[in-house]
């Protein structure tokens, strides 16, 4: 079945810091990948997303490269703020009609000034 | 725009007790509608989805159940809670129609079972 793996943290990091959180994936054919963030208290916003491979998904600073031969889809940031603290979910779908999303365990992010 | 609301906030109930989670969607029509489960320590996971008024999938089989009287509400139910229903529950939509597969999620609801 599909799967999503990602590390789980807590990660912490200084502010400025560069920022790579990875995300591998198992699934049948051709899924589509997402990035979600949630911030404290709140539910889910879509952060980037990208469709086929290749494609480079981008938002708010934040770049993510679907890599079909490696089955990833790591999320980077050059230059965090403390802003940037929540967790973050790596996602896909697959392929067609109403699917669901299967999300990976999140990833706890604390940025300290 | 489109906007979709969750209640209530946060729930405290009883085991053994019902549960009636509500969700809506304003700003689209025949959304693709969707329940998730955060629990503690697990991640998220897919409950149930919906196509249509009447038409529901299930992911995991469990304690729960969902309905879609009206198109634009989708309603997360249980006859008697456990404690391993305690966790935070998130309503999704999506427009295929519109060609945006992209899910949008509520609030959130806070599920606490003692």
């Amino acid at each position: 079945g599909n799967s999503v793996t990602q590390m789980e943290g807590p990660v912490t990091l200084s502010e400025e810091a560069f920022l790579t959180i990875n995300c591998t994936y198992t699934a049948t054919g051709y899924p589509s990948l997402f990035w979600y963030v949630q911030y404290p208290g709140e539910g889910l916003q879509l952060l980037l997303k990208a469709t086929k491979a290749d494609d480079k998904g981008s938002n708010k600073g934040f770049e993510a490269t679907y890599r079909k031969e490696t089955t990833s889809f790591h999320l980077e940031k050059g230059s965090v703020q403390v802003s940037d603290s929540a967790v973050y979910f790596c996602a896909l779908r697959r392929g067609g009609g109403a699917d669901g999303l299967t999300f990976g365990k999140g990833t706890h992010l604390i940025i300290q000034p | 725009s489109q906007t979709i609301h969750q209640w209530p906030a946060t729930l405290v109930q009883p085991v053994g007790s019902p549960l009636s989670l509500e969700c809506t969607v304003e700003g689209t029509s025949n959304p693709n509608l969707y329940w998730y489960r955060q629990a503690a320590g697990r991640g998220l996971q897919l409950l149930f989805y919906s196509v249509g008024i009447g038409q529901i999938s299930s992911e995991v089989p469990q304690n729960l159940s969902a309905s879609r009287p009206q198109d634009r509400q989708f309603i997360l139910s249980s006859k008697k809670l456990l404690l391993s229903d305690s966790g935070f529950y998130l309503c999704a939509w999506s427009d295929l129609a519109g060609l945006v597969d992209t899910q949008y999620f509520g609030p959130g609801t806070r599920l606490t079972v003692l």
